[in-house]
């Protein structure tokens, strides 16, 4: 049963913490994406991935980090220089970035500061 | 700069009328554009792409989708709503950095 699987789907986070995002996909793609989604601003794209041990910044990278060791996995961690996190967060992935293809998403990990 | 429009923060359609979700976008060169359905705390799941081609474009549960150079639009049809339509659609586009650029999306509600 291939997909991308995120984790946890609920997160609460105090002040001042770090949290980290899980994200794993089964579909052999190269290029996987961290978006933000707040109500009535669609999606953002925080970072990207196209390949294993590389990734870049996408439009709103400030307050966040993110990690390719596998090409299964792109964790996103939330840091506590991030001013407003709480948000839906959705990962994505695609065979390849250039490829003009779909990409396709996670079901979502709901960040909440306390 | 390359991005996507949806004029309609709300659609309300009658369960067995035609629905139409509206989309335009701005974007130099050939444009790659999608639509997604987003049901409450889930992620997007996509619908239908134009790459090249016709211009009329079939995708997943029926919907379609008309892609229209003059107007740039590329709005999202279905002949007959289903209740189970309802939900949160988006319309992407790729710019040429090859980024995902989406609509702030539209609430289409399918009354019975």
């Amino acid at each position: 049963d291939g997909g991308i699987t995120q984790s946890p789907k609920y997160l609460f986070r105090k002040e001042g913490q770090n949290v980290t995002l899980s994200c794993e996909q089964n579909l052999n793609h190269d290029a996987m994406y961290w978006y933000r989604q707040d109500p009535g601003q669609g999606l953002r794209l925080i970072y990207y991935s196209q390949i294993v041990n590389d990734f870049q910044k996408g439009d709103i990278a400030e307050g966040y980090s993110v990690s390719r060791e596998k090409k299964e996995s792109f964790p996103l961690t939330v840091t506590s220089a991030q001013k407003n996190p709480t948000a839906f967060y959705l990962c994505a992935s695609s065979i390849s970035r250039t490829s003009g293809g779909e990409q396709f998403f996670g079901p979502g990990t709901r960040l909440t500061v306390l | 700069a390359q991005s996507v429009a949806q004029p309609e923060d709300q659609v309300n359609v009658a369960e067995g009328n035609p629905l139409t979700v509206k989309c335009t976008y701005s974007v130099s060169g050939n444009p790659y554009l999608f639509w997604y359905v987003q049901y409450p705390n889930r992620g997007l799941q996509f619908l239908l792409k134009y790459i090249t081609g016709d211009n009329l474009v079939k995708g997943s549960y029926g919907f379609e989708a008309e892609f229209n150079k003059s107007q740039t639009s590329f709005h999202l049809k279905k002949p007959s709503a289903l209740v189970s339509d309802s939900a949160l659609y988006f319309c992407a586009v790729r710019d040429p950095t090859w980024d995902m650029r989406f609509g702030a999306g539209t609430r289409l509600t399918v009354k019975p």
